[in-house]
């Protein structure tokens, strides 16, 4: 059974970065690789992008492209999203997340780190 | 991108009684759709995929139906651990999006 453990709560500056982690503790990650997911307070779901935990490929969604970038470390099991220039529009939870045969739907997850970006 | 509508927003239901959670496409998704459920405070759980597949462990209760643009989510009679936010999830296009939730509340 995969579990993944990401990092705790951050609170940043409009303009700094931040860089969430992901771990597959007590196992690997699926081979479908690993999304991140972000959830605005009290919204709905929105899909950042992939990263590929086999060569490292990675996939962005548009609207974040040129903003983030996705990583995996093999040897410790961890990915990593790191997002540049915040705003307080990128205040959310965010997941990452694997497809257990597929890379397009999600059956684990995280439990979700909180960014908060405030002045 | 598609554009992922979900209808109701909210949802009021007895206990025992079904529900029936609408979800629609601004453009085909075939069959390429996934449900999930979230709780308060709580990561998203995968509900259905491939628009009527259930995942594992999940309980036949929780039935999916549709293609194309239209889609529907039936649970046939709500357990109290039930009333949550319903997310639909389109992955036939990319980038992958998610509609809005639909919360089930308790009537």
């Amino acid at each position: 059974q995969v579990q993944l453990v990401q990092s705790g709560p951050e609170v940043k500056k409009p303009g700094a970065s931040v860089k969430v982690s992901c771990k597959a503790s007590a196992s690997t990650f699926p081979p479908s690789g690993v999304n991140w997911v972000r959830q605005a307070p009290g919204q709905g779901l929105e899909w950042m992008g992939w990263i590929s935990t086999y060569n490292g490929n990675t996939d962005y969604a548009p609207r974040f492209q040129g903003r983030v970038m996705m990583t995996t470390d093999t040897s410790t099991n961890t990915a990593y999203m790191e997002l540049r220039s915040l705003t307080s529009d990128d205040t959310a939870v965010y997941y990452c997340a694997s497809g257990a045969t597929k890379a397009v739907f999600f059956d684990y997850w995280g439990q979700g780190a909180l960014v908060t970006v405030s002045s | 991108e598609i554009v992922m509508t979900q209808s109701p927003a909210t949802l009021s239901v007895s206990l025992g009684e079904g529900a029936t959670l609408s979800c629609r496409a601004s453009q085909s998704s075939k069959s390429n759709l996934a449900w999930y459920q979230q709780k308060p405070g709580q990561a998203p759980r995968l509900l259905i995929y491939g628009a009527s597949t259930r995942a594992t462990g999940i309980p036949a209760r929780f039935s999916g139906s549709g293609s194309g643009t239209e889609f529907t989510l039936t649970i046939s009679s709500l357990q109290s651990e039930d009333f949550a936010v319903y997310f639909c999830q389109q992955y036939n296009n990319w980038p992958w999006t998610f509609g809005q939730g639909t919360k089930v509340e308790i009537k």
